[in-house]
């Protein structure tokens, strides 16, 4: 039944190295959105896909990448983790782009970073 | 500016009615939304209402807009401790309908 889904739920990497989390979906849906959220605070877009067109956020730091191979398959890719970026990552899918789009959110990936 | 404030915390007896409240900048929101995240989970979307609107009702859920004031309240009736979570407020624009600003969320707990 899961809709949105997100792997790993926990992720711990080393100051410097390379980490991937990866979202997909079963809804079919055309947009997919990365958030940060850090403790205490509200989730903060980083960037979305609407189908294969990528939108980023002005604010978001070039250390974080994405890809989308596919409808169904989304990835964050962050270069080079510091400290500051320990957060919960949050996936989330919209059938479109309207404002009665309803954003599905998956469950988080936990990042920790050494 | 685009700015969504929340108070942090809220404690209510199970039974009552918890009022959350939040406050917006950005007169041009076309919609406004409540969110649900529980502990370690994601987001969920209890409830929206339109900017045009001064009240949706669904079920416990009531949610009032003062557009005037750019104030929007989500009340949750007979308070359950299946209702404890963190509620996020958020608003969508209307120069960019895909993005929405969140709240900090008020941590909504319950006492017996």
């Amino acid at each position: 039944d899961a809709m949105v889904i997100q792997n790993p739920r926990y992720q711990v990497t080393q100051f410097g190295k390379p980490v991937t989390l990866s979202c997909s979906q079963t809804l079919n849906h055309n947009v997919m959105y990365w958030y940060q959220q850090k403790s205490s605070q509200a989730p903060k877009l980083l960037f979305h896909y609407y189908d294969k067109d990528f939108n980023n956020e002005a604010d978001t730091p070039d250390n974080f990448q994405s890809r989308r191979p596919n409808t169904s398959f989304c990835f964050l890719d962050i270069r080079s983790p510091g400290l500051g970026d320990a957060a919960m990552y949050l996936c989330a899918t919209s059938r479109d782009n309207q404002n009665t789009d309803t954003q599905y959110f998956g469950p988080g990936t936990r990042l920790t970073v050494l | 500016g685009e700015d969504v404030e929340q108070s942090l915390f809220l404690s209510v007896r199970e039974g009552d009615s918890s009022v959350i409240n939040c406050t917006y900048t950005d007169s041009s929101s076309t919609y406004l939304y409540w969110y649900k995240q529980e502990p370690g989970a994601g987001l969920q979307l209890l409830t929206y209402i339109f900017s045009n609107m001064d009240m949706k009702q669904d079920q416990r859920l009531t949610v009032l807009l003062n557009k005037k004031d750019k104030h929007l309240s989500l009340r949750i009736a007979d308070t359950q401790t299946g209702d404890s979570a963190i509620y996020f407020c958020a608003e969508s624009m209307r120069s960019s309908a895909s993005k929405i600003i969140f709240g900090s969320g008020t941590r909504l707990s319950i006492r017996p």
